[in-house]
């Protein structure tokens, strides 16, 4: 089946970049996401990749697709305290009939001032 | 910006009680979708519908019922709650497969079953 990988904990110092990592099985994905969870929130949704492009930047956060290595990465630059969050990643299996996504366990990224 | 509300932050039941967790969405979505989160689990997918009165189980089913009578509105029900039901309770929204179609989350419920 589906399995989507994280690491669990990244601390950082603000002004540092953060780079999360992901690792997913479905080769035939076709949507990577990252979102972002604040203490006692939902999922915010961050960002986005299609698995025809192996990267894309949108601001702040450039996310990294190796489809061959099925990596997914997420880097965000000038990391500030606000950006604390648990991080997950998800992917949408190509043979998703309803388009439910599957979701790694999530990154907790901690930022120090 | 898509709005996924649900109706309470906080819940407090006791075991055995019936238990109706309500969720709304206002952006015509045709799927919606009930999530649990607990610590070092990640996000466990309960149910979902992709239409009105259509349901779906998930990877965690049991326990749980769904009822779907409106596009909008999806409601996830205890029938007979237990304490091990006491998590976070996530709702999410999104249009068909075919489109880039992310999940929409709402704000989460956190339940507590006594």
């Amino acid at each position: 089946g589906e399995d989507v990988e994280q690491s669990l904990f990244l601390s950082v110092r603000e002004g540092d970049s953060s780079v999360i990592n992901c690792t997913y099985t479905d080769s035939s994905s076709t949507y990577l996401y990252w979102y972002k969870q604040e203490p006692g929130a939902g999922l915010q949704l961050l960002t986005y990749i299609f698995s025809n492009m192996d990267m894309k930047q949108d601001q702040r956060l450039t996310v990294l697709l190796n489809k061959k290595d099925k990596h997914l990465s997420l880097r965000i630059a000038d990391t500030q305290t606000g950006d604390s969050a648990i991080y997950f990643c998800a992917e949408r299996p190509g043979d998703s009939g309803y388009s439910t996504l599957t979701f790694g366990k999530g990154t907790m990224l901690l930022v120090s001032p | 910006d898509v709005k996924v509300t649900q109706s309470s932050r906080y819940l407090v039941k006791r075991t055995g009680e019936k238990v109706f967790l309500e969720c709304v969405q206002d952006m015509d979505h045709e799927n919606m979708f009930w999530y649990r989160q607990d610590p070092g689990l990640g996000l466990r997918l309960i149910y979902f519908s992709y239409d009105v009165k259509m349901k779906e189980k998930g990877d965690i089913p049991e326990g749980y019922s769904v009822s779907r009578e409106k596009k909008e509105r999806f409601s996830l029900i205890l029938e007979s709650a237990s304490t091990n039901q006491t998590s976070m309770y996530l709702c999410a929204s999104s249009f068909p497969r075919g489109n880039n179609s992310p999940l929409h989350f709402g704000n989460g419920t956190r339940l507590t079953v006594t």
